[in-house]
């Protein structure tokens, strides 16, 4: 039983294009993260949600747009897509700020994104 | 600005010897540091982790080392096995100011010879 899973895993598509990639974590966390990770291999927070709460929000384009209809869903849009928005995008969940071990993160397996 | 450097891209090591990985970071208020272990088109597992008021914490093979002046954390694995043949991140977080936030290094890809 999947913690953290996300679809699709792989995903190929044109420049311009809009795409969704989602995520849902059934541990009964109260927070969600994207992250990303590039070419370079590093993993950069993008976006963290707590009980639907936008409480992280970095230095994205406003192209990608973070959805979350419950707790347990966390989904990211992204709109006119560039080649440069190629990636893995993954998806975490942890439990709050409010538990001890509040940053052990549970991760997915992650959303390849090709843009060509 | 990479608060969180792995600077060894890759290590070999014996299977049976001790495997040593560093991590260095920039921010004084980086105060949890977490290990997580990522094996291909998987996403990354949680290790081991430590707070900033401590110095070790040991976790069966795995033990991580803190040492806050040098602003420097160091995983060990003892002994290594096979399949520990993966990619380690390091990471950090300011809980007081970033809350749960982390920093990633660039990782270290471990292999482990049988």
């Amino acid at each position: 039983d999947t913690a953290v899973s996300q679809t699709p895993k792989y995903l190929v598509t044109q420049m311009g294009n809009d795409k969704s990639i989602k995520c849902e974590q059934n541990l009964g966390h109260d927070t969600m993260y994207w992250y990303k990770q590039d070419s370079k291999k590093f993993l950069k927070i993008m976006f963290s949600y707590n009980n639907k709460e936008l409480i992280i929000n970095e230095t994205v384009p406003n192209r990608f747009s973070p959805k979350s209809p419950d707790k347990a869903h966390l989904n990211l849009h992204i709109n006119s897509l560039e080649l440069g928005d190629s990636a893995v995008y993954f998806c975490a969940s942890s439990p709050g700020s409010s538990y001890s071990g509040a940053n052990v993160l549970t991760f997915g397996a992650g959303s390849r994104l090709t843009v060509l | 600005d990479q608060q969180v450097k792995q600077n060894s891209p890759s290590l070999s090591v014996q299977e049976g010897r001790i495997s040593i990985l560093n991590c260095d970071y920039t921010n004084s208020m980086f105060d949890y540091f977490l290990w997580y272990k990522k094996y291909p088109a998987e996403g990354p597992t949680f290790l081991i982790s430590i707070s900033s008021i401590k110095d070790k914490n040991e976790d069966g093979r795995f033990t991580v080392f803190l040492n806050k002046s040098a602003k420097h954390l160091s995983l060990h694995i003892v002994p290594s096995q096979p399949g520990d043949s993966a990619v380690y991140f390091c990471a950090a977080s300011a809980r007081k100011s970033s809350g749960d936030k982390l920093t990633f290094g660039t990782g270290t890809r471990l292999a482990v010879r049988p």
